[in-house]
């Protein structure tokens, strides 16, 4: 069956390191693959979108990469901070010309002063 | 730029009413708009796409009687809740697409809007 995995439990991690987050996928063949922050009680918010032929896509503090020999895609964010604290969810095309957005349950990221 | 809104941002109905939420792309015109729904601690679940001017397509499961959506211009598209029972509380988010390139796109959410049905 096809599945788009996160880790369900919380990340939780001290503010200034770097946080890591792991969106595994099977059965799928995406085309790209997106990373979404929701906050409690609100829509998701836009962060990266990277492409199947591209390894490493950057944004500020935040990057993406994205392996599809191993069906992963990991988020990154350096320097945390606080505000950071969020679900994050990773979200994919499947490629099959349905151009449907397929997401991941998320992960919560809490980040310590 | 690239912003949706919501509207209603929460509703309380009673059972066997119907409510209605309108989503708008406010800076930007959608081709498609999609709607969602969310339950506590759960991913967002597709209920149905929406192109302007032509009938909605649902995802499996989701009644199309009963979740009636129009999408009358480039800008809003609106979802009844028709005879709301209980079980359809929930989170429910409308999304707009933005082509950038060709077979890329990004997609934008709206605030969402909390329906609880007693």
């Amino acid at each position: 069956s096809q599945k788009i995995e996160q880790n369900s439990e919380a990340l939780n991690i001290q503010e200034g390191k770097t946080a890591t987050l792991t969106c595994n996928y099977t059965n799928y063949s995406p085309a790209y693959l997106q990373w979404y922050r929701q906050d409690p009680g609100r829509g998701p918010v836009f962060l990266l979108l990277i492409r199947e032929n591209e390894k490493e896509k950057r944004k500020e503090r935040l990057k993406v990469t994205f392996d599809t020999t191993l069906k992963q895609s990991l988020f990154h964010i350096t320097a945390s901070q606080p505000a950071d604290s969020a679900t994050y969810l990773c979200a994919l095309d499947p490629g099959d010309s349905s151009y449907k957005l397929i997401f991941g349950s998320g992960t919560r990221l809490l980040v310590r002063p | 730029g690239a912003v949706v809104s919501q509207h209603p941002s929460w509703v309380i109905c009673k059972s066997g009413t119907s409510v209605k939420i309108e989503c708008r792309s406010l800076d930007f015109q959608a081709t498609t708009m999609f709607w969602y729904r969310q339950f506590p601690k759960q991913s967002l679940m597709l209920m149905a796409t929406s192109n302007e001017g032509s009938k909605a397509t649902y995802e499996q499961g989701v009644e199309k009687d009963k979740f009636l959506i129009n999408h009358a211009s480039l800008t809003l598209s609106t979802l009844t809740v028709t005879s709301a029972h209980p079980e359809d509380s929930s989170f429910y988010i409308c999304s707009a697409r933005v082509h950038r390139a060709i077979q890329t796109y990004e997609q934008y959410f709206g605030p969402g809007t909390r329906l609880t049905v007693t």
